[in-house]
């Protein structure tokens, strides 16, 4: 069963413009992770960000956690064409597993 | 980028035939996944590694079998291919190596499998 959800489902902006997706998920977790998929390729890592956090940045990507909520936010400023990909929350339940859950994605497009 | 290859990167088969896709790593990361994605599903889980000879199911391993002989390589079995698995088989692989965050998943290209 998925764990995360994403929401949109699908997101479309322009050039310039800030994208946020959410990520809800079900049970207490270790980590929680962003992926980015570009068409026809394998995901790529984005940012990690623990469950004792609640704000990350890398670049012009920012997440946010909220426990207590069990939602993750991950905003792109000044969105570009290239940011144009898929997007995934992956959530890393507690109690020692290493099996990630992946939800299903966002699909964002970045219009020029 | 990890070094991480899937091969083959593309095929088609027949339904009842038996199927082996293979992940190659070479960066020497403890653990290796095997995932299926499909339209609507995102991605599900088949199969995962956490050392040579140590292996577990994830959430869809009815009909997949894996093994691991050596630490860099990990083969996806179909051992009779039907058409509910044509889909995209992705590899991972994660560990501690090298400073990069534990859990973090690296994604090797893909295999599409079709099968008719």
């Amino acid at each position: 069963s998925q764990q995360g959800e994403e929401d949109p489902q699908a997101l479309s902006i322009q050039e310039g413009e800030n994208a946020t997706m959410n990520c809800s998920y079900k049970t207490s977790i270790n980590n929680l992770q962003w992926y980015r998929q570009n068409s026809g390729r394998g995901l790529v890592h984005l940012i990690l960000i623990r469950s004792n956090e609640r704000e990350k940045h890398s670049g012009r990507l920012r997440v946010t956690l909220d426990t207590s909520k069990k939602s993750s936010s991950l905003l792109i400023t000044a969105s570009r064409a290239a940011d144009t990909a898929s997007y995934f929350c992956a959530t890393l339940p507690q109690g020692g597993s290493e099996k990630l859950v992946f939800g299903k994605g966002t699909k964002l497009t970045v219009n020029p | 980028d990890a070094g991480i290859t899937q091969s083959p990167r593309h095929k088609v088969t027949e339904t009842g035939t038996p199927v082996t896709l293979r992940c190659h790593q070479t960066e020497n990361h403890r653990y290796m996944y095997w995932y299926r994605q499909d339209p609507g599903h995102g991605l599900r889980l088949i199969h995962y590694s956490y050392g040579v000879k140590d292996t577990d199911k994830g959430e869809v391993s009815d009909g997949y079998s894996v093994s691991r002989s050596k630490t860099e390589d990990f083969l996806l079995t179909l051992e009779s291919a039907t058409s509910s698995q044509t889909s995209v088989y992705f590899c991972a692989i994660s560990g501690q190596q090298r400073g990069f965050s534990y859990n973090e998943q690296f994604f090797g290209p893909g295999t599409r499998l079709t099968v008719l």
